[in-house]
């Protein structure tokens, strides 16, 4: 069981824009600024997208943007593009745990 | 340029420990506000964080493995080695490193990865 929840796929058409969640608790999201998303295509190494809630690393595209509420973090990909299709993951520090991942979600583009 | 690359066996029995080493270079691990994760995957699941060690040489385990899992650095090598001992089969997974990103709780870099089937 993935300390922090994801839905398992999200899906949308070219153009349009999908939203992933991932909800923890004030153990983790809710307590901290410190989540972080992922990337990952198939058979390759995760690829950080979002770090510290909203801010882009350099090289990521603006279509991808990230905000918080709550326990509850989202990842936005805007204007859907095939090669966004992937496995997101989202990750948080947790006073607890420490370091937490998310199960995953699958997108897809139809 | 940040590079990370994992090496360690492919195949270990039960119970054997595994060693896992992680050659990096364009960084070093006493770079202030810097570390190096280890993270790991099974086939078809989720990310799971294993292990880190930050640059003031704090060492930070996942809870549940905590007894099972050691970091040892090598900084005149640019290495850092994972042991993980009393290997299982639910252990079998792409294992990765990662470099955390300064002053952040990200991992901003990663190796290619390495898969490591437990079987007798």
């Amino acid at each position: 069981q993935s300390a922090l929840t994801q839905p398992a796929s999200v899906s949308g058409s070219p153009g349009q824009s999908i939203t992933i969640s991932c909800t923890g608790s004030s153990s983790d999201v809710g307590g901290y600024n410190y989540v972080s998303w992922y990337q990952q295509h198939p058979g390759k190494a995760p690829k950080l997208l979002m770090s510290d809630v909203s801010n882009r690393p350099a090289g990521v595209s603006n279509r991808f943007s990230g905000s918080k509420s709550g326990n509850t973090a989202s990842l936005t990909i805007s204007g859907l593009q095939a090669e966004d299709e992937a496995d997101y993951y989202c990750s948080s520090y947790s006073n607890t745990a420490h370091w937490v991942f998310g199960g995953g979600t699958k997108a897809t583009v139809l | 340029q940040i590079t990370l690359k994992e090496s360690g066996p492919t195949l270990v029995k039960p119970t054997q420990t595994l060693t896992l080493t992680c050659t990096f270079s364009g960084f070093s691990l006493n770079d202030a506000g810097g570390g190096l994760g280890w993270i790991r995957q099974p086939p078809g699941k989720a990310l799971e964080w294993l292990a880190v060690i930050y640059f003031n040489d704090d060492r930070r385990y996942r809870p549940s493995l905590k007894s099972r899992l050691t970091i040892i650095t090598d900084t005149s090598k640019n290495q850092v080695v994972l042991t993980m001992t009393d290997m299982d089969p639910v252990d079998t997974g792409t294992y990765y490193c990662a470099h955390k990103g300064l002053w952040l709780y990200n991992f901003d870099q990663w190796g290619q990865g390495t898969l490591v089937t437990v079987s007798s």
